[in-house]
């Protein structure tokens, strides 16, 4: 079964660092781009990021970052254990909320051509919390 | 950056009876293999969002084919064609052409 399964519920104090994780299994882990969606509570869904884990060990910067979370952030990725993160050096209350990470899908076109095919499965959540 | 619209916001509907709801992106999701990358995804209540529709209107598999996509473009519609219970949640759109992804602001679908 595919799946991706997310670290539990953290509670942090604001200057806190944190790094949270996304496990997959299942699947070839390195050969799909995994993304990462904040959802305040009671807001929608915010798309902060993503990262291709076989870029992680090849390349400089490996993840793509919304503007609103660049340099609040920090995505990798570990492709020998199938594990992507995100990292906070100095949490802020702001950045309480649950944390999704999904996988990109990979649909093929008239059974040749890769191309994405929305996002499953998803974890189900890291909540963290900040608060002092 | 892409900006997503939808709507309406909220929709209370009749078992039984259509709904629909409506998409729209600042700039064109078509991409030169012809598809438009564009996604429909539903978050019932305390779950993780689930995949409903891709590429505007390949429905993904093991959901009811009462839930149909369509459009291209900037102009999408999600259409459910009879209501039932389990279909209350939120719905979301989402842009995949560029590198950043973005979504849509939710539309709450509640059952009268």
């Amino acid at each position: 079964e595919v799946q991706l399964v997310q670290s539990g519920a953290e509670v942090k104090k604001p200057g806190d660092s944190l790094k949270i994780s996304c496990l997959g299994s299942g699947f070839v882990f390195g050969e799909y781009l995994i993304v990462w969606v904040r959802q305040r509570p009671g807001k929608g869904l915010e798309w902060m990021g993503s990262i291709n884990p076989e870029d992680s060990e090849t390349t400089y910067s490996p993840s793509t970052y919304s503007p609103s979370f660049q340099g609040q952030v920090t995505i990798s990725a570990d492709r020998s254990i199938s594990t992507a993160y995100v990292q906070w050096s100095s949490l802020k209350s702001s950045d309480s909320g649950m944390y999704y990470c999904a996988r990109r899908r990979i649909y093929m076109d008239r059974g040749v051509h890769r191309i994405p095919g929305g996002l499953g499965p998803w974890g189900q959540g890291t909540l963290v919390t900040v608060s002092s | 950056d892409i900006v997503m619209t939808q709507s309406p916001l909220s929709l209370a509907v009749t078992p039984g009876e259509p709904a629909s709801i409506s998409c729209r992106s600042s700039q064109s999701l078509l991409h030169s293999n012809g598809y438009s990358y564009l996604d429909w995804y539903v978050q019932r209540p305390g779950q993780s969002p689930q995949l409903l529709i891709f590429l505007a209107s390949h429905r993904a598999s093991g959901v009811p084919d009462r839930f149909s996509g369509s459009g291209s473009g900037t102009d999408f519609t999600l259409k459910i064609s009879r209501v039932e219970a389990e279909d209350v949640g939120v719905y979301y759109c989402m842009q995949n052409l560029q590198t950043q992804f973005s979504f849509g602001p939710g539309t709450k679908v509640e059952i009268k």
